[in-house]
């Protein structure tokens, strides 16, 4: 089984600008997690997409959004870069019977480091 | 509102020698706790998880972990440690009626020295 894949690896953005970060779930998964993980913290939660919709929210503002496709793939949108939007942004994908739930395992991809100047 | 604590930010240990990873939470209600181990350049991957049932939970690579409901804990536990261990260990909760929420501790460090 293929797992999760996010692009790009790596990139670079000046501060107003923005971005897309893409992800594609292991196959078999339905729903799809963002996290941010800053220099040397712990992964925070962005939001969570199950059926195409938003199933959960951390503390980010509107400027990150997101999209789920009917392939069950996922974008991460953030607007109006700040330069602590550097980090390394992870997408876990997990498999849900029906709604989500907080016991669910999550599979990570290596993720996608940006950094804003 | 969920958290977790991993109070120490590095561990070290030498080879062959027991490993302890300490973990508290704070959740309402009845709580999913899980741990995870980044690599390098990697993201992270599944090491076990408590549900319910018994406290004591074995996971991939010779780790397990104890759950400690009067002390709230959930320290990550192996026996024999190997160099090939050391990681970054992310101790993470969950709690039922918060459905999708899963946060992360701060993670911890730990090296195995030969």
């Amino acid at each position: 089984e293929t797992g999760v894949t996010q692009s790009p690896t790596h990139l670079i953005k000046t501060r107003g600008q923005q971005v897309t970060l893409r992800c594609s779930s292991q196959s078999g998964h339905n729903t799809v997690s963002w996290y941010q993980q800053a220099l040397g913290q712990g992964p925070q939660f962005i939001f969570q997409y199950y059926r195409e919709e938003e199933n959960g929210r951390g503390n980010f503002p509107p400027r990150f959004s997101g999209l789920q496709f009917p392939n069950y793939s996922s974008e991460l949108n953030v607007n109006a870069l700040e330069l602590d939007d550097s980090a390394l942004y992870l997408c876990a994908s997990s498999k849900s019977g029906g709604p989500p739930s907080g016991a669910n395992v999550l599979t990570f991809g290596a993720g996608s480091r940006l950094t804003v100047l | 509102a969920q958290s977790v604590a991993q109070p120490e930010d590095q561990v070290n240990v030498a080879e062959g020698n027991p490993l302890t990873v300490k973990c508290t939470y704070s959740v309402s209600g009845n709580p999913y706790l899980f741990w995870y181990v980044q690599y390098p350049n990697r993201g992270l991957q599944f090491l076990l998880k408590y549900i319910t049932g018994d406290n004591l939970v074995k996971g991939s690579y010779g780790f397990e972990a104890e759950f400690n409901k009067s002390q709230t804990s959930f320290h990550l536990k192996k026996p024999s440690a190997l160099v090939s261990d050391s990681a970054l260990y992310f101790c993470a909760v969950s709690a039922y009626s918060s459905a999708s929420k899963i946060i992360f501790g701060s993670g911890t460090r730990l090296s195995i020295r030969p």
